[in-house]
C-alpha cells in the first residue's frame, strides 16, 4: 500500500512564475490537505480539500490555489512566485477522524 | 487561536542518554487532538503518537513515552537511551478534533552523538 506521494521532489522556479505541485493521496483517504514549511520552522496549514471542495484556508494569499479530483488526489498552485515562496511544501491526507499521513514533500526554490 | 510552543530549538546529547522535548499548547477548544511527529532529513513527517484531550493517561511505546498534562497545558515526549538514529527534528502538533488541520510548534533539532 503506498503512502502519501508528492511530484516533484524537488523544483526551481524563477520569480513570477507559476507552480503545480501534485500529492496523491493514501488509498482510502478522501481528505488532502497543504503544509508550507519555511527552513527552520515548523509547517503552516494552507488549505484542506474534501469532496473536491476547499473547506479550510489558511491565512495565505489568493495566489495560493488548489484542486481535488474525482480521484482524491491534489494540486497545489503558486502563481506570481515570490522568493519568500521557496519551501518545503507537505501534503497529508486522512480519512475523516483518522491520523494523518505526510508525504515527503515538495522542496521549492525560487530564484 | 490555537498555538503550539517548543521552546528547545535545538538539544544535543550522547547515545544512551535521556532526553525530553518540552511541548507547551494553547487552545480554548474543549475537544483536541495532540500529536508528535519526527522528521528526518527526507522530510517526510512521521507520526509518532496522537492523543485525545479527554485521555490524559501517559503512555510508553518502547524507548518513547509521553507525559500529558492539561493543567498546564503540556505533552511532554521523552526518548530514553537515545539512539544515533533518533536524531531528526521533533515537531508537537494540535488539531481540532474535526477537520485535521494542524498546528505545529516550530521543531526541535535533536543530535544523538555516538
Amino acid at each position: 500500500d503506498a503512502g502519501v506521494t508528492q511530484s516533484p521532489t524537488h523544483l526551481i522556479k524563477t520569480r513570477g512564475q507559476q507552480v503545480t505541485l501534485r500529492c496523491s493521496p493514501k488509498s482510502g483517504h478522501d481528505t488532502v490537505s497543504w503544509y508550507q514549511q519555511a527552513l527552520g520552522q515548523g509547517p503552516q496549514f494552507i488549505f484542506q480539500y474534501y469532496e473536491e471542495e476547499e473547506r479550510q484556508r489558511g491565512n495565505f494569499p489568493d495566489r495560493f490555489s488548489g484542486h481535488q479530483f474525482p480521484n482524491y488526489s491534489s494540486e497545489l498552485n503558486v502563481n506570481a512566485l515570490l522568493l519568500g515562496d521557496s519551501a518545503l511544501y507537505l501534503c497529508a491526507s486522512s480519512l475523516s477522524g483518522s491520523i494523518a499521513f505526510f508525504g515527503q514533500g515538495t522542496r521549492l526554490t525560487v530564484v | 487561536a490555537q498555538k503550539v510552543t517548543q521552546a528547545q530549538t535545538e538539544i544535543s546529547v550522547v547515545e544512551k542518554e535521556d532526553v525530553t522535548l518540552d511541548c507547551v499548547y494553547e487552545t480554548r477548544d474543549t475537544t483536541y487532538y495532540l500529536f508528535w511527529y519526527k522528521q528526518p532529513p527526507s522530510g517526510e513527517l512521521v507520526f509518532l503518537i496522537r492523543r485525545n484531550s479527554f485521555d490524559e493517561q501517559n503512555e510508553i511505546s518502547g524507548r518513547y513515552s509521553w507525559n500529558f498534562q492539561k493543567s498546564t497545558s503540556s505533552f511532554n515526549f521523552t526518548i530514553t537511551a537515545s539512539q544515533v538514529v533518533d536524531s531528526a527534528v521533533y515537531f508537537c502538533a494540535l488539531s481540532e478534533v474535526d477537520f485535521n488541520k494542524f498546528y505545529f510548534g516550530s521543531g526541535t533539532k535533536l543530535n544523538v552523538k555516538p
